[in-house]
């Protein structure tokens, strides 16, 4: 059974930076690329990024692109957003979620359960 | 970035009844590559449809996507109870990835 629990969210200052995680199981990790989408307090979903299943190949949302940095530890199983310069409209629910191909984002056929970042001070 | 625009905002429909939703697009899809999401309160987003029409693993008959280029359509034949959420779509043709507003479902 594929499972991916997400973790790292919490409250930052604004400036602060933050660092997600995404332990995944039940899938060969490798072979899928991974992304994060995250969901405002009551708004829609938003793609932030996503990341080959070898790692060679990075994607970025225009509003994090410079900001964050998606990375992966295939021997860990595991995915990470560092996020850095953190503004009030990067709160949100943030979502780890397994691709359905290994290349490049795609769509998501499994979703972890999210982690709160919230941005005050 | 390809806008992908949903209507209506909300659809009050009742139990038994056809619910079809729209998402439009601001430029054309390649290849149907269009997939919707069911998001139910304090859920993550679930996986109904992808490629336009195929359903996931999983996914009763009962919700069925179809289109093509700017114009998708997503179609629940019969609301259950557990139908009554979120439904978004998502194209993957061209990078960034991104979402519909959202269509909500609820109950008359």
């Amino acid at each position: 059974e594929v499972h991916l629990l997400e973790s790292g969210g919490g409250l930052v200052q604004p400036g602060g930076s933050l660092r997600l995680s995404c332990a995944a199981s039940g899938f060969a990790f490798r072979t899928y690329a991974m992304s994060w989408v995250r969901q405002a307090p009551g708004k829609g979903l938003e793609w932030v990024s996503g990341i080959s299943g070898s790692a060679d190949s990075t994607y970025y949302a225009d509003s994090v692109k410079g900001r964050f940095t998606v990375s992966r530890d295939n021997s860990k199983n595991t995915l990470y957003l560092q996020m850095n310069s953190l503004r009030a409209e990067d709160a949100a629910v943030y979502y780890c979620a397994k691709d359905h191909i290994a290349s490049r984002p795609y769509y998501f056929d499994y979703w972890g359960q999210g982690t709160l970042v919230t941005v005050s001070s | 970035e390809i806008v992908l625009t949903q209507s209506p905002g909300t659809l009050s429909l009742a139990p038994g009844e056809r619910a079809t939703l729209s998402c439009r697009a601001s430029q054309s899809i390649s290849s149907s590559y269009l997939a919707w999401y069911q998001q139910k309160p304090g859920q993550a987003p679930r996986l109904l449809i992808y490629g336009a029409s195929s359903r996931a693993t999983g996914i009763p008959d009962r919700f069925s996507g179809s289109g093509s280029g700017t114009d998708f359509t997503f179609t629940i034949s019969r609301l259950e109870p557990e139908d009554f959420a979120v439904y978004y779509c998502q194209q993957y043709g061209r990078s960034p990835l991104t979402f519909g507003g959202g269509t909500k479902v609820e109950i008359k």
